[in-house]
């Protein structure tokens, strides 16, 4: 199957702090990337959707100023979550699509931890 | 009442047994359907990717898709002890083409050694 790679895995650090996110698709270009956040046992929350070289889409309710997304290449995108804050503290879940009628394919997941 | 809805579990069985998780769906746009199986602590792995009705056999694994009922089945056989996991179904619509997918709740399963 697709391989994503998403670093780093846990992330504990101070309120206040940013954090950033990093997610590589290593053996396919993704047309679309999206940015999940889960609690525990409890289903995908979708955050935002984007496209390489557009601005990301943000779901409802999702601060597009708290979480910023980058998506710098057809292999690459970023979350950076600025002044974290302990209510922050989630599961964060990338995932590629390689394009139209394709399935997702998720990275293993970032841990968030703000103190 | 949610989109997909799916049995919340959490599902015990002993190894070797067969396993059925189902989810049933409002939105007759579906057209895509995906079973994902995740690990604790771990991003969902794609299992089963089928477009509109019909069963796909991919070995332990099948997956059926009834669209007259809405209703999506996995199925499990043979389980083992590594088949231990949350299964999440999820689906999207043609207008989407993949994107934008609706999950299920997630079923936890523990297959006993």
């Amino acid at each position: 199957g697709a391989v994503v790679s998403q670093h780093p895995s846990r992330v504990i650090c101070k309120s206040g702090t940013s954090v950033k996110i990093e997610c590589r698709s290593l053996d396919f270009q993704a047309t679309t990337m999206f940015w999940y956040r889960q609690f525990p046992k409890q289903s995908l929350m979708l955050m935002a959707t984007s496209n390489e070289g557009s601005k990301a889409t943000y779901e409802q309710g999702v601060e597009k100023d708290k979480f910023l997304i980058n998506h710098a290449s057809l292999t690459l995108s970023t979350l950076t979550v600025t002044s974290a804050h302990p209510e922050d503290s989630s599961f964060y879940i990338c995932s590629f699509q390689k394009g139209g009628n394709q399935p997702q394919h998720f990275g293993d997941g970032t841990r968030l931890s703000i103190l | 009442q949610k989109e997909v809805e799916q049995d919340p579990g959490p599902l015990s069985v002993p190894e070797g047994a067969i396993v059925s998780l189902n989810c049933t769906y409002s939105n007759s746009a579906f057209q895509y359907f995906m079973w994902y199986r995740q690990y604790s602590r771990k991003g969902p792995e794609l299992l089963m990717y089928t477009y509109s009705s019909g069963n796909k056999e991919d070995g332990r694994f099948t997956a059926q898709v009834d669209k007259s009922s809405k209703y999506i089945s996995l199925f499990i056989r043979d389980s083992q002890p590594s088949d231990s996991a949350t299964y999440l179904c999820a689906m999207s619509d043609e207008n989407t083409s993949g994107s934008r997918l609706t999950f299920g709740e997630g079923t936890q399963l523990t297959v006993n050694p």
